[in-house]
């Protein structure tokens, strides 16, 4: 079983429309729970950090479930420019050093 | 910009080369990672150098390996290369603080092709 395991994709939705990513993870001591966002050839980029009160910043929401260890971003009227890879992260290990990503979920936004 | 620089920015080597790859981290930060992401893949943990020592590493063999130095740039050398090391090798810098460590922030990444 993969450490941190996300949808597969990709997901192909039009303007406007609402998208849901899901993440889960194997390690119940995992300390803590982000979202990157990755352009194509381009370096990831922090999107949010993911809590257990669960956390909106915009059009994106984060809610981490540490009971059944899964994660989610909910995306509320998506644009052109949302289109990228979502990268699900879990930090583990004495003060988070070790930094584990999903293997990505790619989304196309189409006019 | 991030403030992350990576050299050189491509680099093509052949099966059993050598070769190593720079890392300049952001000011202000004493803490570098290193991740090999293939193509389709999200990046993975290759380790971690805080203040010169390295204090955690991934599954990755020990012809990986590293180097920090006092100004905190660091180095990843690869030794008898593989036609799967070819990959994106990213940098990510960040600060410790309190026992635990603050946003990481990815230099530009350094794509590498084995032949």
């Amino acid at each position: 079983r993969k450490e941190v395991e996300q949808d597969p994709g990709p997901f192909n939705v039009p303007e406007g429309a609402t998208v849901a990513f899901n993440c889960t993870y194997s390690n119940s001591a995992s300390q803590s729970f982000f979202w990157y966002r990755q352009d194509c050839r381009k370096e990831p980029k922090l999107l949010m950090s993911v809590y257990s009160s669960g956390n909106e910043d915009g059009r994106f929401t984060a809610q981490l479930n540490r009971a059944s260890q899964y994660i989610s971003l909910l995306i509320r009227d998506s644009k052109l420019s949302d289109s990228a890879t979502y990268l699900c992260v879990v930090k583990e290990g004495t003060g988070g050093f070790k930094t584990i990503f999903g293997a990505g979920t790619r989304l196309f936004v189409k006019a | 910009e991030t403030g992350v620089t990576q050299s050189p920015t491509h680099l093509i080597k052949t099966r059993g080369q050598q070769v190593t790859l720079r890392c300049s981290s952001q000011s202000g930060h004493n803490t570098v990672s290193w991740y090999q992401q293939a193509l389709g893949q999200g990046p993975q943990f290759i380790f971690q150098y805080y203040r010169e020592e390295e204090n955690g590493r991934g599954n990755f063999p020990p012809r990986f390996s590293g180097l920090q130095f006092p100004n905190y740039s660091s180095e990843l050398n690869v030794n008898a290369l593989e036609l799967d090391d070819s990959a994106l090798y990213l940098c990510a810098s960040s600060s410790k603080q309190g026992g635990s460590y603050n946003e990481q922030f990815f230099g530009p990444g350094t794509r590498l092709t084995v032949l």
